[in-house]
């Protein structure tokens, strides 16, 4: 079964740091990328930031809001993709999701997500 | 950064009932475009890819069009499962963006 699976939010005060962590199985890990998705309470959904593959360099991209603050990467030795959330504000608050993505689109394209996890960002 | 104007934001219909949601982008996207639904505590789920390519599984009464910077789902027959939230989400480029959402309610 094609299966992501999110962990390691919590509670975190203004200011920390949090890592979450991605855990695929059942496909290929090094040929797709990694998407983060978050969603704050009772909001949509808001594209956070990418880490791409080997074959691609592996390069990363970010949402201006969180640019300079969060980091994406990944362990393929692992089939593990994490999210290094640094300098939180509360406005980080959010179900964070992660889902694979491929070069090119396709229809491996934002075709499974995970469970998600949650990040509270409160003192 | 490209933006993507979803209406309506919400929308009442009923059991049966054929239903359009459109999503607006500010540029040319070409086709890499898709439509996810989210119901309440659950991971948003695809239903269309590249506009108009039906998810795997997904009901043949989901269906989307467009091209450009306008595109469409459409319900052809509203199910009792289908009330839920639905999002656009554009991939052409960085950063990606989601529509706003629109909330199917009976």
């Amino acid at each position: 079964e094609v299966q992501l699976v999110e962990s390691g939010g919590g509670l975190v005060q203004p200011g920390g740091s949090l890592r979450l962590s991605c855990a695929a199985s059942g496909f290929t890990f090094n040929d797709h990328y990694i998407d983060w998705v978050r969603q704050a309470p009772g909001k949509g959904l808001e594209w956070v930031g990418r880490s791409r593959n080997k074959a691609n360099g592996y390069t990363t991209e970010y949402a201006a809001s969180v640019k300079g603050r969060f980091i994406v990467s990944r362990d393929d030795s692992k089939n593990s993709a994490y999210l290094q959330m640094n300098s939180l504000k509360t406005e980080d608050t959010a179900i964070y999701y992660c889902t694979r993505s491929t070069p090119g689109g396709g229809p491996n394209n934002f075709n499974v997500w995970g469970q998600g996890t949650m990040v509270t960002v409160s003192s | 950064d490209i933006q993507m104007t979803q209406s309506p934001s919400s929308l009442s219909a009923s059991v049966g009932d054929r239903v359009t949601i459109t999503c607006r982008a500010s540029q040319d996207i070409r086709n890499e475009l898709g439509w996810y639904q989210q119901k309440p505590g659950k991971a948003p789920k695809r239903l269309i890819y590249a506009v108009s390519s039906l998810q795997s599984g997904v009901p043949s009464r989901f269906s989307g069009s467009g091209s450009g910077t306008e595109f469409t789902l459409t319900i052809s027959s509203l199910q009792p499962e289908d009330f839920a939230t639905y999002y656009c989400l554009q991939h052409n480029s960085y950063p990606h963006t989601f529509g706003q959402g629109t909330k199917l309610e009976i």
